[in-house]
């Protein structure tokens, strides 16, 4: 079975500190997209960042950024200035024809 | 507001019983999913939809059935035959493929316990 690996079930962080979460992943195909989701609290799922696997450039929003390498199959998020509200379940995901291959998530608590 | 509506937010059901979950979207999407999510499993894929009136099972569709009657609506109903239910349900919803770098919208999800 294809997978997505995260293996940080918990990670901690102190406010504006960075840290970084990893994820890998297996694939037989060459083009194919990935995605960070973030879950706070309120359980609500909201897309953090998407990098599409033939683009060597790595994808930045704002203070989140990824470290994709295609060989590795690892695609890692890096918070940077972490702040209270990055608290949260991180899960990142693979497309896989017509949906998303989910890991079982880091859940990640930034400290004051 | 544009926006994945799911009801409703706890459901409590005896064993033995049928129920439904509703999942409504206004966002214009042809696709739609029904994920399970269970303390440190992340979410798993129940059944999706690309288009009105066809689904896919995904993994874990033993015990579940579906609809889309409509594009806005993605009902999930659970049945007696799932051996255990008890999970946090999410629907979400996206343009078109996931597999094409589609982002999933999600909704607020679903708590279901079994009595």
């Amino acid at each position: 079975a294809q997978t997505v690996t995260q293996s940080q079930p918990e990670m901690s962080v102190q406010e504006a500190e960075t840290v970084t979460l990893s994820c890998t992943y297996d694939t037989s195909e060459n083009n194919y997209y990935l995605f960070w989701y973030k879950q706070p609290p309120s359980r609500q799922m909201i897309l953090v960042i998407r990098q599409e696997a033939y683009k060597q450039q790595n994808a930045t929003e704002n203070r989140f950024s990824v470290n994709f390498q295609k060989a590795a199959k690892s695609f890692s998020l890096k918070i940077s200035d972490s702040q209270l509200g990055d608290t949260a379940m991180y899960f990142c995901a693979r497309g896989s024809q017509g949906n998303l291959i989910f890991g079982k998530g880091t859940k990640l608590s930034v400290k004051p | 507001d544009g926006g994945i509506t799911q009801s409703p937010k706890y459901l409590f059901r005896k064993e033995g019983q049928n129920v439904t979950l509703s999942c409504e979207q206004n966002l214009n999407h042809d696709a739609m999913y029904w994920y399970r999510q269970d303390p440190g499993q992340g979410l798993r894929l129940i059944y999706y939809s690309q288009i009105v009136n066809d689904f896919q099972k995904g993994d874990i569709a033993e015990g579940y059935s579906v609809s889309r009657e409509k594009k806005e609506s993605f009902p999930l109903t659970v049945t007696s035959a799932q051996k255990n239910p008890t999970a946090f349900y999410l629907c979400a919803s996206s343009m078109g493929s996931s597999g094409g770098g589609n982002e999933q919208f999600f909704g607020p999800g679903t708590r279901l316990t079994v009595l």
